[in-house]
């Protein structure tokens, strides 16, 4: 299982762009790297996915080098509802995946 | 579509006292999943189902059990607890097209052993 490292926590303001970066050095090549929000007391949300370049939705951007040893989220222009944890998840389609222990990002006013 | 329903929402045990968590989906997923999420670790995967009859381990599955008799329920057995299964417990359903997949995690159950 690919290890994954994540900041612990990350502070912002209103209207400013939030990358978080993750680390998984051991990624495996069917692994895919998602990203889940979560508030408290309710279960992740999936917010994006991808496999390798560069992944773009509605709410974020997902950067992934070549190497695709790490990937940072971005998040893009954030307001106070966005405020929670970020995990980034590593793995297959059969199960083999690890979560990193998560990102608490909170954004000021 | 309710998604993913998960009961209780809250329980609290005594040691050595066995129970089940349970939990439903209603968006025909073949893939379901519990985890546990403890402070400072993020998830962890006990045990997994793929479909109907069919479950394996995941990363922590001692202490638990799991069947999967139908595409719907996936309910996760306790058989003696013990403080240190303390946790807060989500299920997830999940589909996948290939080159994507997409899990749906229920609203978590928090359990407490004494």
């Amino acid at each position: 299982l690919a290890k994954t490292t994540q900041p612990i926590s990350m502070d912002s303001y209103e209207g400013q762009e939030v990358n978080i970066t993750c680390s998984h050095n051991n990624i495996a090549t069917n692994d895919y790297i998602t990203w889940y929000q979560q508030f408290p007391s309710q279960g992740p949300r999936f917010i994006i996915q991808g496999y390798k370049t560069k992944v773009t939705n509605e709410v974020a951007s997902l950067f992934i080098p070549a190497d695709r040893k790490s990937s940072t989220l971005s998040l893009p222009r954030v307001s106070l509802s966005d405020t929670a944890v970020y995990y980034c998840l590593v793995g297959d389609l059969n199960y083999k995946l690890s979560f990193g222990a998560g990102t608490t990002v909170t954004v000021r006013a | 579509n309710a998604g993913v329903t998960q009961t209780p929402k809250f329980q609290v045990l005594k040691t050595g006292q066995s129970m089940t968590l349970q939990c439903a989906q209603d968006m025909n997923h073949e893939y379901m999943s519990w985890y546990r999420q403890d402070p400072g670790m993020g998830l962890r995967l006990i045990h997994y189902s793929v479909g109907a009859g069919i479950t394996d381990q995941g990363e922590v599955p001692n202490g638990y059990n799991v069947s999967r008799s139908t595409t719907e329920d996936f309910p996760l057995r306790l058989l003696s607890a013990a403080p240190s299964q303390t946790s807060v417990y989500f299920c997830a359903s999940s589909y996948s097209t290939g080159d994507h997949y997409e899990q749906y995690f229920g609203p978590g159950t928090r359990l407490t052993v004494t």
